[in-house]
């Protein structure tokens, strides 16, 4: 699986959008952009994934670029629940195995 | 639906003794991995099951550690002999297939005294 490059903090204004950039230069066509969050000690926590198309759900929208090297995750009206870890993966299709490989991740701070 | 159910939560073990923690999927998956979170580290990937088979262990320290995920019940991570290096967060995920998403489970904390 491809590498991912995140910075290794930010922070946000509450009620305001926070973008988390990540950069995977190196994946390949067969791989997907997967985003998980990871609050305080509790179980990472699933986001969104995507192909090369941008995706939305009722958490965040994922914005990918032309080339796929890069992507960012939009969170648009972020809370003080949203500070988290945020990890940027990428993952195979139909990977067998399966694994995620989690990075640094970049950690999120919410300020009001 | 239920999410991914673990237990104990928190387990306490002294030095060489056995910890047993337990995982219970999400209705209707099959695959099953466990993750594990050294005190200030990353997650990292340990074993892959999904039923009754060991699809990927490359994460598994080689000795005292064992995972199984039989046809009944829930899968169980197993450390024999347990060290102080072995308290962390253990983390359970599943997923309905092997190429989706996977859901985690709240973890369970191994101290080891």
């Amino acid at each position: 699986d491809a590498k991912t490059t995140q910075p290794t903090s930010m922070d946000c204004a509450e009620g305001r959008a926070a973008n988390l950039p990540c950069n995977h230069s190196t994946i390949s066509g067969n791989e997907y952009v997967y985003w998980y969050r990871q609050i305080h000690s509790q179980g990472p926590q699933y986001i969104i994934h995507g192909l090369k198309n941008n995706e939305t759900n009722e958490m965040a929208s994922l914005i990918i670029t032309e080339d796929r090297k890069s992507s960012t995750l939009i969170l648009p009206h972020a809370t003080l629940r949203d500070t988290a870890v945020y990890y940027c993966i990428v993952r195979a299709i139909y990977n067998q195995g399966g694994k995620l490989i989690f990075g640094q991740g970049t950690e999120l701070s919410v300020k009001p | 639906n239920a999410g991914v159910m673990q237990n104990p939560r928190h387990l306490v073990r002294r030095r060489g003794q056995e910890a047993r923690l337990r995982c219970s999927p999400m209705k209707g998956h099959s695959h099953v991995y466990w993750y594990r979170q050294l005190p200030e580290e990353g997650l990292k990937f340990m074993v892959y099951l999904q039923k009754e088979n060991i699809i990927d262990e490359s994460g598994m320290p080689k000795e005292r550690f064992s995972a199984e995920f039989p046809k009944e019940g829930p899968s169980i991570l197993r450390i024999q002999q347990v060290v102080r290096g072995d308290s962390a967060a253990y983390f359970c995920a599943s997923s309905l297939e092997n190429y989706n998403e996977q859901f985690f489970g709240p973890g369970t904390r191994l101290t080891v005294l």
